[in-house]
C-alpha cells in the first residue's frame, strides 16, 4: 500500500497570503495525484488532477506541482472560502489512498 | 448535472448487516467505474471499493475485503454496497464516488450516508 504524508498538520494563513502544502508518497506514484479540499460537512471536492490540472471551476488562484513522490499545493493570495481542509490522493495503484489531510486555518 | 444520492445508511448493530445504494444521474453511468469511498467521523477519507463498468474486475480495501460486496445495476444507474459482519470500525460517512468523467474535468461525490456501527 502506498502511504501518503502530508505536511503540514496545521498551517495558519492571513487571508491574501499564499499557503504551499505539501504530500509525499511512499513510492512514485508519477502524475497519478490529486489534491482534494473539503469543507465542514460536505464532501471533499477535487481540486487538482494529474498533479497539476485544475479541475473545472476551480480558480487559478489554485496551483498544483510535482511527480513521482513529491507534491505541492500552493494557494496564492488566500480568500476567506478557502479556508479548509486539504488531502491528497494516489490513484497509481491499488488501493487508492489518501493523506492525513492539512488544515488551513486562518492566522 | 451529475447527482449522485446516497441511501441505505443508518444504526446496525457488530456482527450485522446493510446495504447501501447510490442511484446516479446526469452522465452515461455504464461507461464508467465507481467507488465507494468512506470517512470515519473526524478523520480523513478511506477508499473502500472499485468496480470496473460491466463489473469484470472489482477491487477492496484489505479492511473490508470479504465482508463488503460492490455491485452495480447499468439498466438502472444504481450502484451497490453489502456490508457483512459490520464492526464498530466500519462507523463512517460511505461517499458514492465517481473518476474522472470525461469532458465534466471532476470527480463527482454524493452528498454521503452515515453509517454506525454500535450496539
Amino acid at each position: 500500500e502506498i502511504m501518503m504524508t502530508q505536511s503540514p498538520g496545521t498551517l495558519s494563513v492571513s487571508p491574501g497570503e499564499s499557503a504551499t502544502l505539501s504530500c509525499r508518497a511512499s513510492q512514485s506514484v508519477s502524475r497519478n495525484f490529486a489534491w482534494y479540499q473539503q469543507k465542514p460537512g460536505q464532501a471533499p471536492r477535487l481540486l487538482i488532477y494529474g498533479a497539476s490540472t485544475r479541475a473545472a471551476a476551480i480558480p487559478a488562484r489554485f496551483s498544483g506541482s510535482g511527480s513521482g513522490t513529491e507534491f505541492t499545493l500552493t494557494i496564492s493570495s488566500l480568500q476567506s472560502e478557502d479556508f479548509a481542509v486539504y488531502y491528497c490522493q494516489q490513484y497509481n495503484d491499488w488501493p487508492r489512498t489518501f493523506g492525513q489531510g492539512t488544515k488551513v486555518e486562518i492566522k | 448535472e451529475v447527482q449522485l444520492v446516497e441511501s441505505g445508511g443508518g444504526l446496525v448493530q457488530p456482527g450485522g448487516s446493510l446495504r447501501l445504494s447510490c442511484t446516479a444521474s446526469g452522465f452515461t453511468f455504464s461507461t464508467y467505474g465507481m467507488n465507494w469511498v468512506r470517512q470515519p467521523p473526524g478523520k480523513g477519507p478511506e477508499w473502500v471499493s472499485h468496480i470496473t463498468r460491466s463489473s469484470d474486475t472489482i477491487f477492496y480495501a484489505d479492511s473490508v475485503r470479504g465482508r463488503f460486496t460492490i455491485s452495480r445495476d447499468d439498466a438502472n444507474d444504481l450502484l451497490f454496497l453489502q456490508m457483512n459482519d459490520v464492526r464498530a470500525e466500519d462507523t463512517a460517512v460511505y461517499y458514492c464516488v465517481t473518476p474522472l468523467l470525461t469532458g465534466f474535468y471532476s470527480t463527482f461525490w454524493g452528498q454521503g450516508t452515515l453509517v454506525t456501527v454500535s450496539s
